[in-house]
């Protein structure tokens, strides 16, 4: 079993809808929780990031943390085509231990 | 904001030869870098962390011979491909975090095609 399990899609909603991305993980020491965004040929963009449970919104972007149940979304609001990339969930231990666990990246095309 | 530079961005090199790629921290100071490789259509694996200062520390199985980190400043750290093959072709990319923080700021990368 992967440490952190993401469904890698493709997932293709239209625009203007609300999107669900989600993560599960194993490992209850993972601490600190981002959310990329990856386009083609590019370097991951750092989208969310958040220490603890609760939500966490900035602009258009929810990024949510359930710890009990070792689940995190991240929400996107009114979609827009620009949105269309892979999002890469990632988490952290602990300082000390800062190597980033990946999952495997959501597909997401937000169609006109 | 915390901006990660990389260059070149693409690099086309012949067999035994070897490249260099830089890696910069534009507005902050790094005192910790990583470096990954990223195979079409996969997810992100990291080949090593290097802190300034100090050697850096590789994954398992990646040849720190072949792969050479230097992190000579809190802006700097550079990657060199030794006697490059062409199964080393990839696409290469850096982040950065500053101190005391957890999230990393990702360079835009870098495609290594060697011929």
């Amino acid at each position: 079993q992967k440490e952190v399990e993401q469904d890698p899609g493709p997932l293709s909603v239209p625009e203007g809808a609300i999107v669900s991305l989600n993560c599960t993980y194993s490992n209850s020491a993972f601490q600190y929780f981002m959310w990329y965004r990856q386009y083609s040929r590019k370097g991951p963009e750092l989208l969310m990031y958040t220490y603890s449970s609760g939500n966490k919104e900035d602009g258009r972007f929810t990024a949510q943390v359930d710890k009990s149940s070792k689940y995190i979304s991240l929400f996107i609001r009114d979609s827009q085509p620009s949105d269309s990339a892979t999002y890469l969930c990632a988490m952290v231990i602990s300082f000390g231990n800062e190597k980033l666990t990946f999952g495997t990246g959501t597909r997401l095309t937000i169609i006109p | 904001g915390a901006v990660v530079s990389q260059h070149p961005s693409r690099v086309i090199c012949k067999s035994g030869t070897s490249v260099k790629i830089e890696c910069r921290s534009l507005d902050f100071q790094a005192t910790t870098m990583f470096w990954y490789r990223q195979f079409p259509k996969q997810s992100l694996m990291l080949m090593a962390t290097s802190n300034e200062g100090s050697k850096a520390t590789y994954e398992q199985g990646v040849e720190k011979d072949k792969f050479l980190i230097n992190h000579a400043s809190l802006t700097l750290s550079t990657l060199t491909v030794t006697s490059a093959h062409p199964e080393d072709s990839s696409f290469y990319i850096c982040s950065a975090s500053r101190p005391g923080a957890y999230e990393q700021y990702f360079g835009p990368g870098t495609r290594l095609t060697v011929t």
